[in-house]
């Protein structure tokens, strides 16, 4: 049972335009959501999180949008960069503790 | 400061061997969690230790296993290889498990079971 889902497997983005990067989730419980990024042959890097207490929660290029209603929430890259092709993985866990459950992943590619 | 380090990086076993995995955190970093990467499945939550001490586990079978040591370097243990354990086994540490944002990833260990 998939409790954190990205339906998008890939997105494909002008460099300067929006990015939008989706994930649902099933477990009332989780109250902390992080996005993460991974470039081939290197682990994952912190990119962004937000707490169940917040709707939103904005670090430079990127914000991340939470919709508890919905079980919802989004990573927006405003202007999307070249450098930001990767695959990013949203992720969820309880309170206090480290146990992260990831989605499937979702590829973006940016091009000039 | 060194970040999470993974050994080996690649691995070839051949189906009913066993592997052992090894992951230094970063200094001063108690708690290590370790994860299996899958194309279908992506990253799934193996277990954590914290002080030498399972602390949290995934739902894997009994034929992966973990210990962490004094210096809280872990290492990950499969046994009885199977075909679909071909995985990048990432693990991460974070200084006392605290916010999951404190989480730093390793390179990862990419095994392949043949």
């Amino acid at each position: 049972d998939q409790q954190v889902k990205q339906n998008s497997p890939s997105l494909s983005v002008q460099e300067g335009r929006i990015s939008i990067l989706n994930c649902d989730y099933t477990n009332s419980m989780f109250d902390y959501f992080l996005w993460y990024k991974k470039y081939p042959a290197e682990g994952p890097t912190f990119l962004i999180s937000i707490s169940s207490i917040k709707d939103k929660n904005e670090d430079g290029r990127f914000t991340v949008f939470l919709n508890k209603s919905a079980k919802h929430l989004s990573l927006h890259i405003v202007p999307s960069q070249p450098g930001d092709s990767a695959v990013y993985f949203c992720a969820a866990s309880e309170l206090d503790t480290d146990k992260l459950i990831f989605g499937t992943g979702t590829r973006l590619q940016v091009f000039p | 400061k060194a970040g999470v380090t993974q050994t080996p990086r690649y691995l070839i076993k051949t189906r009913g061997q066993q592997v052992t995995l090894s992951c230094s955190p970063i200094s001063g970093h108690r708690s290590v969690s370790w994860y299996q990467q899958t194309p279908g499945q992506g990253l799934q939550f193996l277990f954590e230790y914290f002080s030498e001490t399972q602390r949290n586990k995934g739902n894997f079978p009994g034929r992966f296993s973990g210990r962490q040591f004094s210096n809280s370097r872990s290492e990950m243990n499969v046994s009885t290889l199977e075909l679909g354990d071909s995985a990048l086994y990432l693990c991460a540490s974070s200084p006392a498990g605290g916010p999951a944002d404190t989480q730093y990833f390793g390179p990862g260990t990419r095994l392949t079971v043949l």
